[in-house]
């Protein structure tokens, strides 16, 4: 199957960290990713991680990959206003070039 | 700036009209990517293209929807006899096409059919 599934809305403080979770099902995926969208705007490739790794960290952006379960999550450290968007997960099945995209989780960050 | 470009950014249709989107891919890019957006989802996969060639349309409605990838010029996405529910958000993709590789979005077509 190809379902990457995502909670829709996540709601944090300004400096606080946020955490969005996504799931997949294929587990023949080498590549996750994560994509930001502002609103009217197109898909921003934030990082993404190879399923060799456990771990990717970029800056603020830790990723981690859980490939038993099949869960993917983005920490955001110390999160910003302009960090406000809607985050997409994306697997990129092995037999495939296109990816499969969960629906969004829209994160809103309050001052 | 080389990004992938899309026009135009906003089309207003009524129904039963033609729609006509462009993507031009990143400099050096040869594979193109379609993506549908409906309000409040994520992307959709459509269709996949090289230059002169397409080579997976299995996310393609069977009817009314077409896409070509010339030897020059764009990507054409073609929207035949457009219906209320063919607004959404278009998006096109482009890599390199080495396997895996990582693709670049621009920044959509918004299509609203009245």
């Amino acid at each position: 199957g190809e379902d990457v599934e995502q909670s829709l809305f996540l709601s944090v403080r300004e400096g606080d960290s946020s955490v969005i979770n996504c799931t997949y099902t294929d587990s023949s995926s080498t590549y996750l990713y994560w994509y930001k969208q502002e609103p009217g705007a197109g898909l921003q490739l934030l990082t993404y991680i190879f399923s060799n790794m456990d771990m990717k960290q970029d800056q603020r952006l830790t990723v981690l990959l859980n490939k038993k379960d099949k869960h993917l999550s983005l920490r955001i450290a110390d999160t910003q206003t302009g960090d406000s968007a809607i985050y997409f997960c994306a697997e990129n099945p092995g037999s495939a070039r296109q990816l499969t995209f969960g629906s969004g989780t829209q994160l809103t960050v309050l001052p | 700036n080389a990004g992938v470009m899309q026009n135009p950014r906003h089309l207003v249709r009524r129904r039963g009209q033609e729609a006509r989107l462009r993507c031009s891919p990143m400099k050096g890019h040869s594979h193109v990517y379609w993506y549908r957006q409906l309000p409040e989802e994520g992307l959709k996969f459509m269709v996949y293209l090289q230059k002169e060639n397409i080579i997976d349309e299995s996310g393609m409605p069977k009817e009314r929807f077409s896409a070509e990838f010339p030897k020059e010029g764009p990507s054409i996405l073609r929207i035949q006899q457009v219906v209320r529910g063919d607004s959404a958000a278009y998006f096109c993709a482009s890599s390199s096409g080495l396997a895996q590789e990582t693709q670049y979005f621009g920044p959509g077509t918004r299509l609203l059919v009245l």
